[in-house]
């Protein structure tokens, strides 16, 4: 079974860190690119970054640049999402996201179920 | 920044078709890609590059994508469709998704 299961989602002080991650089962993994997607609770989706296959290319959303790195280790199926100087407005449902290419620009076939970053002092 | 535009509420009777539309300047230049998202559910890819169908989307769901307007049909709407409906594109390689539209069905 595809799957891609999510985890580091907790309760973080403003200006704090965060490193997310997902693991990914049930296909070949460097074949797709991956992205996050978030969510606040009731609210619409917000792209927040994307890699390549081969991590040799990556995006970020205005909105977090130079406040989150992308990466991803094939060798482990997982990709991970450093956050820092974190605001409140960064709380969301954030979830993992297989793109349907080796691209990270393309569109999301495959989501988790997404893992909950409350920012909260 | 691209800004893609959705209006937030489509409703329509059973049987019905519904059109939902996602606004941008050239849009048409754009490859666009439909989400479906039930409450309490991630989200489920339903059209991608304007018209196509991913595989286990039923073919009452089509895609068209002209001028400034890309447009979700959904023909023969039946309750189990009601959902929120995300239209994304990109945009110098970042993703933009349209503030959703709630589908009801009356």
């Amino acid at each position: 079974e595809v799957q891609l299961l999510e985890s580091g989602g907790r309760v973080v002080r403003p200006g704090g860190s965060l490193r997310l991650s997902c693991t990914a089962s049930g296909f070949i993994f460097d074949d797709y690119g991956m992205s996050w997607v978030r969510q606040v609770p009731g609210k619409g989706l917000e792209w927040v970054s994307g890699i390549n296959w081969n991590a040799n290319d990556a995006g970020y959303a205005d909105s977090l640049k130079g406040r989150c790195t992308i990466s991803r280790d094939n060798a482990k199926n997982s990709v991970h999402l450093q956050m820092t100087s974190l605001r409140v407005e960064d709380t969301a449902l954030y979830y993992c996201v297989r793109v349907r290419t080796g691209s990270y620009h393309d569109g999301f076939d495959i989501w988790g179920q997404g893992t909950m970053l409350t920012v909260s002092s | 920044s691209y800004v893609v535009t959705q209006p937030p509420s489509v409703s329509v009777a059973p049987g019905e078709t519904a059109r939902i539309t996602c606004g941008g300047s050239q849009i048409e230049d754009k490859g666009v890609f439909w989400y479906q998202q039930k409450p309490g559910q991630a989200p489920v890819l339903v059209m991608y590059y304007d018209k196509v169908r991913p595989s286990g989307i039923p073919e009452r769901f089509s895609g068209s994508n002209s001028g400034n307007t890309a447009t979700l049909t959904i023909s023969r709407v039946a309750p189990g469709d009601e959902a929120d409906f995300y239209c994304q594109v990109y945009d110098n390689f970042r993703g933009v998704f349209g503030g959703g539209t709630k589908l009801t069905v009356l």
